[in-house]
């Protein structure tokens, strides 16, 4: 089985700031990695993830998250935020070997950015 | 192609009322899910088909729940004798394949029962 822990229920920060959300996995078997997006009144979106090669991954909107193995972490960057960043960030993992391929997230993050 | 859609996008019922939502998939993605997200949380598996076949089933989905995907298309969630405790967002996503490829969601229908 697999579990999620996302450290910060809420993250308050100032438009042109650095954010860090954090994301701790726990499995016995290896896993793939994502970050979600979920807009008010919008669905789950995608954000960037992790398969395999380097662990630094990043998403066209300027966030970036790293694959630390042996932290089990899969923290959540950008150097800069915007206004237009304040959603809900859910950090996900699904098995490699099982081909029923469902995602196990956590209880998401609030990210409010504030001018 | 407009996505994965669901309808009702909210629906509110009495509870001990029975309840069907409809989720219309990606078209040619092969695989369905179904998710449930209560407030303060994150989305939580139901089950899932490839094609018709129901595949997996979580422990969350009793036997009060039902879903069906008759012809690998669209796919339906029902709810018998809804309980104030299922209350929540149901998320449906779809997929191309398996493991390398990206679960699209739905906008959710929201649930509430009185």
């Amino acid at each position: 089985a697999q579990s999620v822990t996302q450290l910060d229920s809420q993250v308050p920060v100032f438009e042109e700031a650095p954010v860090e959300l954090r994301c701790n996995y726990s499995s016995s078997v290896s896993v793939y990695l994502f970050w979600y997006v979920q807009y008010p009144n919008q669905g789950l979106q995608l954000l960037l993830k992790y398969l395999s090669g380097s662990t630094l991954v990043e998403s066209i909107n300027g966030f970036e998250a790293e694959f630390n193995k042996s932290q089990t972490s899969f923290h959540l960057r950008k150097p800069s935020v915007h206004i237009s960043d304040t959603a809900e960030y859910f950090c996900a993992v699904r098995p490699r070997e099982t081909s029923g391929s469902r995602l196990t997230f956590g209880e998401g993050t609030q990210l409010t950015v504030n001018p | 192609d407009t996505g994965v859609s669901q309808d009702p996008r909210h629906k509110i019922t009495k509870r001990g009322q029975n309840v069907t939502f409809r989720c219309d998939p990606i078209s040619e993605h092969n695989r369905l899910y179904w998710y449930r997200q209560t407030l303060g949380q994150g989305p939580e598996f139901l089950t899932y088909f490839q094609n018709e076949a129901q595949l997996e089933k979580s422990r969350l989905l009793s036997d009060r729940f039902s879903a069906e995907r008759p012809k690998g298309s669209f796919s339906t969630l029902e709810i018998q004798r809804t309980e104030q405790g299922d209350s929540a967002m149901y998320l449906c996503a779809s997929s191309f394949g398996g493991h390398f490829y990206e679960q699209y969601f739905g906008p959710g229908t929201r649930l509430t029962v009185t």
